[in-house]
């Protein structure tokens, strides 16, 4: 089946490291990528990994992938107060054309 | 200038009322898609077009109808609808459904509300 996971709330302080997990089902992913919500904005896509790596950093940002346990993590160092938002997990998978299924996402605060 | 633009930003709408939102993109994407996304609810997909072509309607109820005259508009024409209804609308867009590599580019979404 097709399914993304994330729990639903972080709360981290200011200045700590926020790890972000996902779960996916689907075997055939081949890109999975992370998004972010600010507050009465659309998702803005953050960063994505191939689903043959391990791993991608970008700036304050590291994606871990498992793809034995289909796990998928984002680590975002040094976290600010401008890092408050939802994250959303999302797989893209091979249907015959590709589709992209979404998490629930997880809402990320950040205490000053 | 976001690559996505959604109107209106909010919307306020009896339920005898017709009205439209529009999308529109101009990063030379070939694909589009709305989606609804209601508090404490997962992001839901409504529809996608593919050049031009509906190649996804997830059960949506005929209240909403889709148009794409060409690859970089995309509308959702509203009727009859329900206090239910009432969500945030992200319009999306990406290259294509063929390309390994398309993630969606999101506009910043209407803000529905049915009285």
């Amino acid at each position: 089946g097709e399914d993304v996971e994330q729990s639903l709330f972080l709360s981290v302080r200011e200045g700590d490291s926020s790890v972000i997990n996902c779960t996916y089902t689907d075997s055939s992913s081949t890109y999975l990528y992370w998004y972010k919500q600010e507050p009465g904005a659309g998702l803005q896509l953050l960063t994505y990994i191939f689903s043959n790596m391990d791993m991608k950093q970008d700036q304050r940002l590291t994606v871990l992938l498992n793809k034995k346990d289909k796990h998928l993590s984002l680590r975002i160092a040094d976290t600010q107060t401008g890092d408050s938002a939802i994250y959303f997990c999302a797989e893209s998978i091979d249907t015959g054309g590709f589709k992209t299924i979404f998490g629930a996402g997880t809402r990320l605060f950040v205490k000053a | 200038e976001t690559g996505v633009t959604q109107t209106p930003r909010h919307l306020v709408m009896g339920m005898t009322n017709k009205k439209s939102l529009k999308c529109e993109q101009h990063l030379g994407h070939n694909a589009m898609y709305w989606y609804k996304q209601s508090a404490k609810k997962p992001l839901e997909l409504m529809f996608v077009y593919n050049f031009k072509e509906q190649t996804e309607n997830n059960s949506v109820p005929s209240r909403f109808s889709p148009e794409c005259p060409n690859s970089s508009h995309l509308f959702l024409h509203l009727h009859t609808l329900q206090p239910e209804d009432s969500a945030l609308y992200l319009c999306a867009s990406s290259q294509d459904q063929s390309s390994y590599n398309s993630p969606l580019h999101f506009g910043n979404g209407t803000r529905l509300t049915v009285t």
